[in-house]
Parts: structure tokens; C-alpha cells; sequence
């Protein structure tokens, strides 16, 4: 079975642009979770989405937005692009979106560089 | 922000020793898990241990959980150079349920 795909890898974009990230998840996952990861730091939670809806958000601006589609795909949009944006980018799925958040499955992230 | 603190930031060993990390967190938990990720990409799910366990093991790992103290240690034993890479604690917050990560622990096995 495939595992939690992300695209594109890698991204260079300038300053004030914007950028959409796609992430599908593992077959049979309803649960879609977005994190930044900046250099040297851990993972920093931005959404989870489930069953298409936001089920939570972090401390993140109103340039970071983001969906879900009924066959439980996601996209990550960040407008008005900052330097400080620049980070690994990485989705999880799992199973449902509870509470209790049971084991997340990591793609393998988007490289975002904003020059 | 970061909920958890790791301890050490950076670990170098050799193969064959045993790596301890440490992770303290602020706030009530319903579970803490343990990710491993190499060189800069996606997470890798070690283990999760629930508010109401105190240790458990998986392989060569051995994971344990003082919610009196809000801590947490991963010990892996035997130590290969595969095991080269960085570790995170993330807490599942009781409140919130969000998934929170730790700074993560760098560790080296040197062969």
C-alpha cells in the first residue's frame, strides 16, 4: 500500500507569491494533519482536517489556509509569501481525528524555499 | 510554541551503546508518542505510550512515561549506525488534542 504522498518536493518561490501543497493520504485515512517544520526545530502543527472539515488549527496567520476533498486529499495554501516561511512542510494522516490522536503517518514533506 | 523539551539537544555514541533521551512536557496529556526522523525528512512513528501506562517496549526500544513529573524517556539499546538520526516526543494535549512536538534530540551512532 502507498504511503502518505506528498508534491511537490521541492519549491522555490519569492516573496509575496503564493503556494499550494498537495498531500494525499494513506488509503482508508480520513484524518489529514499539516505541519511546519523550520530548521532545527520540531514539527509545528498547522491544521487537521477531518471528514472535510477543520477540526483544529495552531498559531498560524490567516495567509495559511487549507481544504479537504471528499476522497480525503488535501491542499495547504500559504499566501503573501515571507522569508520566514521558508521550512519543511510535512502531512499526516490517520484514521480518524479524535482527541485522543492516535498514530499519525508521515509523507515525506515539501522543501519550501521563499527568496 | 513547543510543548516539550528535549534533553540532550545532540547525543554522539558509538554502535553497540546504549542512547537515553529525555523529554519533559507542560500540560495533561492523553498520550505522548516518539517520531524519528532522518536527515531532514518525513517522521517515522517509533512508539506511543498512553496516559495511563508507565513503560512499554518495542524491539530494541524502551520507552518510559512519569506523568507525576511530565516526562518522558526513549532508550534505545544496542545501538546501530541505522540509528543515526533525530528524535522527537510529541504530546497529545488533553485539552486540545493536537498533536505537539518536542526540539527533538540529534543523535550520531558512530560505527
Amino acid at each position: 500500500d502507498a504511503g502518505v504522498t506528498q508534491s511537490p518536493t521541492h519549491l522555490i518561490k519569492t516573496r509575496g507569491q503564493h503556494v499550494t501543497l498537495r498531500c494525499s493520504p494513506i488509503s482508508g485515512h480520513k484524518s489529514v494533519s499539516w505541519y511546519q517544520q523550520v530548521l532545527g526545530q520540531g514539527p509545528q502543527f498547522i491544521f487537521q482536517y477531518y471528514e472535510k472539515e477543520e477540526r483544529g488549527r495552531g498559531n498560524f496567520p490567516d495567509r495559511f489556509s487549507a481544504r479537504q476533498f471528499p476522497n480525503y486529499s488535501s491542499e495547504l495554501n500559504v499566501n503573501a509569501l515571507l522569508l520566514g516561511d521558508s521550512a519543511l512542510y510535512l502531512c499526516a494522516s490517520s484514521l480518524a481525528g479524535g482527541r485522543t490522536q492516535e498514530t499519525q503517518y508521515f509523507g515525506p514533506g515539501t522543501r519550501l524555499l521563499v527568496l | 510554541s513547543q510543548q516539550g523539551e528535549e534533553d540532550p539537544q545532540a547525543l554522539s555514541i558509538q554502535e553497540g551503546e546504549n542512547a537515553t533521551m529525555n523529554c519533559s512536557y507542560k500540560t495533561s496529556i492523553n498520550n505522548l508518542q516518539w517520531y524519528r526522523q532522518n536527515s531532514g525528512r518525513g517522521l517515522v512513528h517509533l512508539i506511543l505510550i498512553r496516559s495511563n501506562e508507565r513503560e512499554k517496549h518495542s524491539g530494541r526500544l524502551r520507552v518510559t512515561l512519569d506523568t507525576s513529573k511530565k516526562s518522558s524517556s526513549l532508550l534505545i539499546t544496542a545501538s546501530r549506525a541505522a540509528d543515526t538520526a533525530s528524535y522527537f516526543c510529541a504530546t497529545v494535549a488533553s485539552n486540545t488534542g493536537k498533536l505537539i512536538f518536542g526540539q527533538g534530540t540529534t543523535l550520531q551512532v558512530k560505527p
